[in-house]
């Protein structure tokens, strides 16, 4: 079946420093792969998204690139800052479903 | 910004007592989902509800549990008897289109404790 691994946190950066957390998926056919952040107290926000292979979700520095022939959707960002502190969850859903299958989710602590 | 309220924050019950869990999905919206997850695990899908019925559920959503969008405003989740493992955090989310064409919107989540 359909699954998403991510690797374990927590992640631990100064801040401006680069981060990348990696993500691996398994699925048939083509699916949509999402990143959510959950800030301390509140509920899974979209990060970004990717429908299609080679496509590259972007919002607030954050990047990833959906690469089919390494099925991997890799979180980066150039310069983190304390604010982006969260709980990152890697995700995926296929074209027939209607519900997304979730990584285990990676801490990431950004000290100043 | 509009969003998703779920109440209460923590639930905590004793074993075998039935538990209803609360929701406001944003107006506007037609799809409705619950997820859980339970402490240092995945986050899993339960079921999915649209026009009034639910569209899709997982091998976890069995007979214990049930949805229902009692007024047209609330969206709830029950749980008939409650056990042990059922503690975890149990987030509902709303979009205005199908997961394809638009972002899922999610709640702070309810801790269900279960002694």
């Amino acid at each position: 079946g359909n699954s998403v691994t991510q690797m374990e946190g927590p992640v631990t950066l100064s801040e401006e420093a680069f981060l990348t957390i990696n993500c691996t998926y398994t699925a048939t056919g083509y699916p949509s792969l999402f990143w959510y952040v959950q800030y301390p107290g509140e509920g899974l926000q979209l990060l970004l998204k990717a429908t299609k292979a080679d496509d590259k979700g972007s919002n607030k520095g954050f990047e990833a690139t959906y690469r089919k022939e390494t099925t991997s959707f890799h979180l980066e960002k150039g310069s983190v800052q304390v604010s982006d502190s969260a709980v990152y969850f890697c995700a995926l859903s296929d074209r027939n479903t209607d519900k997304l299958i979730f990584g285990t989710g990676t801490r990431l602590q950004v000290f100043p | 910004e509009p969003e998703v309220t779920q109440t209460p924050s923590h639930q905590v019950t004793q074993m075998g007592q039935e538990v209803i869990l609360r929701c406001v999905p944003i107006s506007n919206h037609l799809y409705f989902y619950w997820y859980r997850q339970i402490l240092g695990q995945k986050v899993e899908f339960l079921v999915s509800f649209y026009n009034n019925e639910i569209s899709e559920k997982s091998e976890i959503f069995d007979d214990q549990f049930s949805v229902e969008r009692p007024d047209g405003s609330n969206f709830t989740l029950k749980i008939r008897s409650t056990k042990l493992e059922d503690s975890a955090m149990y987030f509902c989310a709303s979009s205005a289109r199908s997961l394809q064409d638009s972002p899922l919107h999610f709640g702070n989540g309810t801790r269900l404790t279960v002694t």
